[in-house]
């Protein structure tokens, strides 16, 4: 099982970023995913989940912002980030639940 | 949303020792499917986290059995028994049975 996140960097406030997480040595298709943050120094922090089927969920700090998304014939996990806000930088993580990818960092900064 | 309050915030233990984290919900765990997701993860150092242990006392693979996991309802409890050096980082209990999924605030284990 191999999770690996990208598409992270350093942003403007307000604007967008989309991240992407590659899935491979699973049936992608068959498991729910997560995103979970960690901004710098900060414990843990869900974000997003996406079900087998594409139903969603989101914690109330992104509701409206940032949408989760994924494309099984890609085993590719998706999550886009739009207005985003300082408070958004942190390291952001894909999971499967039992299993974490590196995880890349967001910015966010004028 | 579920709160998850976890103590102690941190933890210093000789090799050998072992300690307990606790962590207690602000509601019942307990699923309509009668099933608990309670977890606890490890972030080492530098690491992404890793989980250990779910439905608060199912060891995931390669996990070795000096970690233990207990409790019911709202409060559980990680146990770790003769602690050895690889054990140091942040736990975090998370659970899974109401959305939002919540975590704890973590506990960092330090070696003596």
């Amino acid at each position: 099982v191999q999770l690996v996140e990208s598409g992270g960097g350093l942003v403007q406030p307000g604007k967008s970023l989309k991240l992407s997480c590659s899935a491979s040595g699973f049936t992608f298709s068959s498991y729910g995913m997560h995103w979970i943050r960690q901004a710098p120094g900060k414990g843990l922090d869900w974000v997003a989940y996406i079900s087998s089927s594409s139903g969603t969920v989101y914690a109330d700090a992104v509701k409206g912002r940032f949408t989760i998304s994924r494309d099984n014939a890609k085993n590719t996990l998706y999550l886009q980030l739009n207005s985003l806000k300082s408070e958004d930088t942190a390291i952001y993580y894909c999971a499967r639940g039992d299993r974490w990818g590196q995880g890349v960092m967001v910015t966010v900064s004028s | 949303d579920v709160v998850m309050t976890q103590t102690p915030p941190s933890l210093s233990v000789a090799i050998g020792q072992s300690v307990s984290i606790s962590c207690k919900s602000s509601q019942s765990l307990v699923a309509s499917d009668k099933n608990t997701y309670l977890n606890w993860l490890l972030q080492s150092p530098g690491r992404s986290p890793k989980r250990l242990i779910y439905q608060v006392s199912k060891l995931d693979s390669g996990v070795p059995d000096r970690f233990s996991g207990s409790g019911s309802e709202k409060d559980f409890t990680l146990k770790i028994s003769r602690v050895e050096a690889e054990d140091l980082g942040v736990y975090y209990c998370l659970q899974g049975t109401h959305l939002p999924f919540t975590f704890g605030s973590g506990t960092k284990l330090e070696i003596k």
